[in-house]
């Protein structure tokens, strides 16, 4: 069965880095774009961008552009996700979705299970 | 961007009830809305895709309907399992963006 599985939480102080990974298993990697959806803490949901799986290109929201990297390690069927000089609104919870194609959109039709990222001195 | 406004922000059903959610986009959007329910500590789950059609799994008491800047998600008949927080997501232009949410309790 599809699954995307996501790597743990992480405890972070402001100004470090941290790596998150999604594994993919179940399907072929490279045919389903792999986006990225941030949601803090008892807030909604936000669309940081996604990366496309064939050709590695990232494409990125304007609010996550700078600090925020998408990128690939295809043979292992992962995408990662690195933030870059954390603070202390990176807190939130980070999902890796799968899109499916419709007939005019696309639609997250997988979820990874979320890591939640904590940013504290 | 596509602002997608969702009401009402919070709803509470007595078992059996039919619940509508409603979502607004600030242009058309040609159908491309998805509708996906969130559970306490849990990833959100596709429900509705394009509008209308029901993800492979999800029970037919989900509904959606609507076109060009208005649609809604009816649950037919509220079960206690349908509690949680439902999301509505245009799909069709980057940014993606979600609506803010509707949380469905049982009364």
């Amino acid at each position: 069965q599809i699954q995307l599985v996501q790597s743990g939480p992480e405890l972070k102080k402001p100004g470090e880095s941290v790596k998150i990974s999604c594994k993919a298993s179940g399907y072929t990697f490279t045919d389903y774009a792999m986006h990225w959806v941030k949601q803090a803490p008892g807030k909604g949901l936000k669309w940081m961008g996604w990366i496309n799986t064939y050709t590695g290109k990232p494409t990125y929201a304007d609010d996550f552009k700078g600090r925020f990297v998408f990128s690939l390690e295809a043979s292992a069927s992962t995408a990662n996700l690195q933030i870059s000089n954390l603070k202390n609104e990176d807190t939130a919870t980070y999902f890796c979705a799968r899109t499916t194609e419709g007939i005019v959109a696309d639609y997250f039709d997988y979820w990874g299970q979320g890591v939640m990222v904590t940013v504290s001195s | 961007d596509i602002q997608m406004t969702q009401s009402p922000a919070s709803l509470s059903a007595s078992l059996g009830e039919t619940v509508t959610i409603q979502c607004q986009a600030s242009e058309d959007i040609y159908s491309g809305l998805a509708w996906y329910q969130q559970k306490p500590g849990k990833s959100p789950q596709l429900l509705i895709y394009g509008a209308s059609s029901l993800q492979d799994g999800v029970p037919s008491r989900f509904s959606g309907s609507g076109s060009g800047t208005q649609y809604s998600l009816k649950i037919s008949s509220m079960q206690t399992e349908d509690e949680g927080v439902y999301f509505c997501q245009q799909g069709l232009k980057y940014p993606f963006t979600f609506g803010s949410g509707t949380k469905l309790e049982i009364k």
